[in-house]
């Protein structure tokens, strides 16, 4: 079946630094992918929606500027959150798709964050 | 407003009965809606889809429901065991479109007890 790989699973970062989160799709091309932040006891909370080669689209509220996210190609994208604070601490999952329609979202195994 | 509700928080089942999560959404038309696995710490694992013109769909111990009147989804689990344990979440395509643009509920947390 289809393989979302997300990487790192777990990272601990001091307040005022960037860290980066890579998502790969091993054995699809994914034209979409999407990131997503998941809070304790929550639903998912799509934040951007990613195709290759073009700019993100991000949802309402979510800040363009502190979460960067790169689609160079057909298998990675990179959520980058910048000059991080306690309150981005989360859960954070892409998912990617190959684009057939009615297709299901094949997740990463996410990345929890932690800012101090 | 627009809203996914999944009716339990948490749903605690015995051994070998049959678990019936349900899913209700208001003011969406969707195309399909999708039913997820999330154990703790790891992303969702798709189970099922189920499109607006099907009823019903099965696959192995697992059968959705869709009722587009009532606007409600129903995710059954026989003979249920320890390894179901999980959180569930639907998901829908608020476009209404069939787009993979999911809009997720918050999941209801099953426990199958031994």
């Amino acid at each position: 079946g289809a393989v979302v790989s997300q990487h790192p699973s777990w990272v601990i970062c001091k307040s005022g630094t960037s860290v980066k989160i890579e998502c790969r799709s091993l054995d699809f091309q994914a034209t979409t992918m999407f990131w997503y932040r998941q809070f304790p006891k929550q639903s998912l909370m799509l934040m951007a929606t990613s195709n290759e080669g073009s700019k993100a689209t991000y949802e309402q509220g979510v800040e363009k500027d502190k979460f960067l996210i790169n689609h160079a190609s057909l298998t990675l994208s990179t959520l980058t959150v910048t000059s991080a604070h306690p309150e981005d601490s989360s859960f954070y999952i892409c998912s990617a798709t190959a684009g057939l329609y009615n297709s299901p979202l094949h997740f990463g195994n996410g990345t929890r964050l932690t800012v101090t | 407003s627009q809203k996914i509700e999944q009716n339990s928080e948490a749903l605690n089942i015995q051994e070998g009965k049959t678990a019936t999560l349900t899913c209700n959404y208001t003011n969406y038309s969707p195309a399909y809606l999708q039913w997820y696995r999330q154990d703790p710490g790891r992303g969702p694992v798709f189970l099922l889809l189920i499109r607006e013109n099907e009823k019903e769909k099965r696959k192995e111990r697992l059968k959705v429901t869709f009722d587009t009147t009532l606007k409600q989804s129903l995710f059954h689990i026989t003979a249920s065991q320890p390894a179901d344990s999980a959180t569930y979440l639907c998901a829908l395509d608020p476009s209404g479109a069939g787009s993979y643009q999911l809009t997720f509920g918050k999941g209801t947390k099953l426990s199958v007890i031994p």
